[in-house]
């Protein structure tokens, strides 16, 4: 199993700025996942974060909104850039550690952009 | 991963088995039938995962068709904290398989 720490676990920003969250696994992974979901919905891929290259982004998230770093196998790091109320949504981080077994997850990050 | 469709909602009363059904008719032969879950406030969980036969944890049971396109998650006793979004996926465990959320079913313990 894994265990998934995101920092920060919230944050209230102002519309402009930019956040950058964390996602620390307690052991080796080799897919590390962000997504994104908003109130009262399902989740939504962002990106693949791909270790030592650049992320793999799903259709209508680009790197220069969502720039995503992954130095080794146990971190990474998505940030929100020039951020604006739309942006307001919990970000959850997700890893897998290989063959046959299951994904896990963080426990969120709650932005507020006001 | 493969389309899947799951009731928007259920309901159950407390202490009392809960069946939460799920199609998956494009399935795969190679890939596994995965349930998580989201508990309010929370990032999703594993419950239980499967290929072909039926399969039990301490959390769940899963029962799989015999022509696997459909699945059931069973909780047997449920309670108050069982109340989440349960999401079931069609997945290679063999691949890099990104897992792409469906709507899953809201599951409502009544007290």
């Amino acid at each position: 199993s894994a265990v998934i720490s995101q920092k920060p676990s919230r944050d209230i920003c102002q519309r402009g700025t930019s956040l950058t969250i964390q996602c620390q696994v307690d052991s080796q992974v080799t897919m590390m996942f962000w997504y994104r979901q908003q109130p009262g919905q399902s989740l939504t891929l962002i990106a693949t974060a791909n270790q030592g290259s650049e992320a793999t982004y799903e259709s209508g998230f680009v790197i220069d909104k969502f720039p995503i770093s992954r130095p080794n196998l146990t971190f990474s790091t998505l940030t929100v850039s020039n951020m604006s109320p739309e942006d307001s949504s919990i970000y959850l981080c997700s890893a897998r550690t290989g063959m046959n077994t299951e994904a896990f997850f963080g426990q969120g990050t709650r932005l507020t952009v006001v | 991963d493969a389309k899947t469709t799951q009731p928007n909602s259920m309901e159950s009363n407390e202490e009392e088995p809960v069946h939460l059904p799920c199609n998956h008719s494009t399935i795969s032969g190679t890939d596994y039938i995965h349930w998580y879950r989201q508990l309010p406030s929370q990032g999703p969980e594993y419950v239980i995962h499967g290929l072909t036969s039926n399969v039990n944890n301490r959390m769940a049971s899963l029962a799989i068709a015999e022509d696997r396109k459909s699945s059931t998650l069973i909780l047997h006793r449920a309670t108050l904290r069982d109340a989440a979004v349960y999401y079931c996926f069609s997945w290679s465990n063999f691949g890099n398989e990104k897992l792409t959320f469906g709507t899953g079913t809201r599951l409502t313990i009544i007290p």
